[in-house]
């Protein structure tokens, strides 16, 4: 299958600072990248969806301007957690959706965590 | 609406007993994916088998075993000789055209030498 890297695998900020996580697509372009959080011991929740060159299309309850959403080319899509709290702590996971394709491929994820 | 429901939480069994996890969905879409993956403690989804609702064919992988029922709406994965490093949480996920997944809770197993 396709290959989408999400970097970096973990990041430890402190609160109140910005973090920004990658998603790359390696050898397909994806004109959609979708981004889940998953809480400990919990499943995988979508917070938003974007489309390259577009704004992101956030789920209810997820704040965007908090998690600043860019999908500028069709190969990276970045997360950027601002003004992180320990609450923000959490696994994040992208998917990446190729143009006509109808299977999203998921990235490593990224394990935050805010002290 | 999309809806996965994975009704077992945890299960625990012994090594070499066979284990299967429910998954039960929910869609109004004719044309959809479902998923299984595993999740071990390190956190990353590894992708253990995919189905498109035109596929009813069961389907047999070393182990593993899936059976789709589209007339009851599920997919249930079977582990045949579980073994210890199959001790992890199991999500069973749908995917429509549009490429949102749905995620079950999840089904964490556990396997006991």
């Amino acid at each position: 299958g396709a290959v989408v890297s999400q970097h970096p695998s973990w990041v430890i900020c402190k609160s109140g600072t910005s973090v920004k996580i990658e998603c790359r697509s390696l050898d397909f372009q994806a004109t959609t990248m979708f981004w889940y959080r998953q809480f400990p011991k919990q499943s995988l929740m979508l917070m938003a969806t974007s489309n390259e060159g577009s704004k992101a299309t956030y789920e209810q309850g997820v704040e965007k301007d908090k998690f600043l959403i860019n999908h500028a080319s069709l190969t990276l899509s970045t997360l950027t957690v601002t003004s992180a709290h320990p609450e923000d702590s959490s696994f994040y996971i992208c998917s990446a959706l190729g143009q006509g394709a109808t299977e999203a491929f998921f990235g490593q994820g990224t394990r935050l965590t805010v002290v | 609406a999309q809806k996965v429901t994975q009704a077992q939480t945890e299960i625990s069994v012994v090594e070499k007993e066979d284990v299967t996890l429910d998954c039960v969905y929910e869609t109004r879409d004719t044309t959809y994916y479902l998923f299984w993956y595993k999740q071990p403690p390190s956190g990353e989804l590894v992708f253990l088998i995919r189905r498109n609702s035109f596929d009813e064919q069961n389907e047999i992988s070393g182990r593993y075993s899936w059976n789709f029922q589209k007339s009851t709406s599920s997919f249930n994965f079977t582990i045949t000789a579980s073994q210890v490093v199959d001790s992890a949480v199991y999500f069973c996920a749908l995917i429509t055209n549009a490429g949102k997944s749905t995620f079950g809770d999840g089904t964490t197993l556990t396997v006991k030498p």
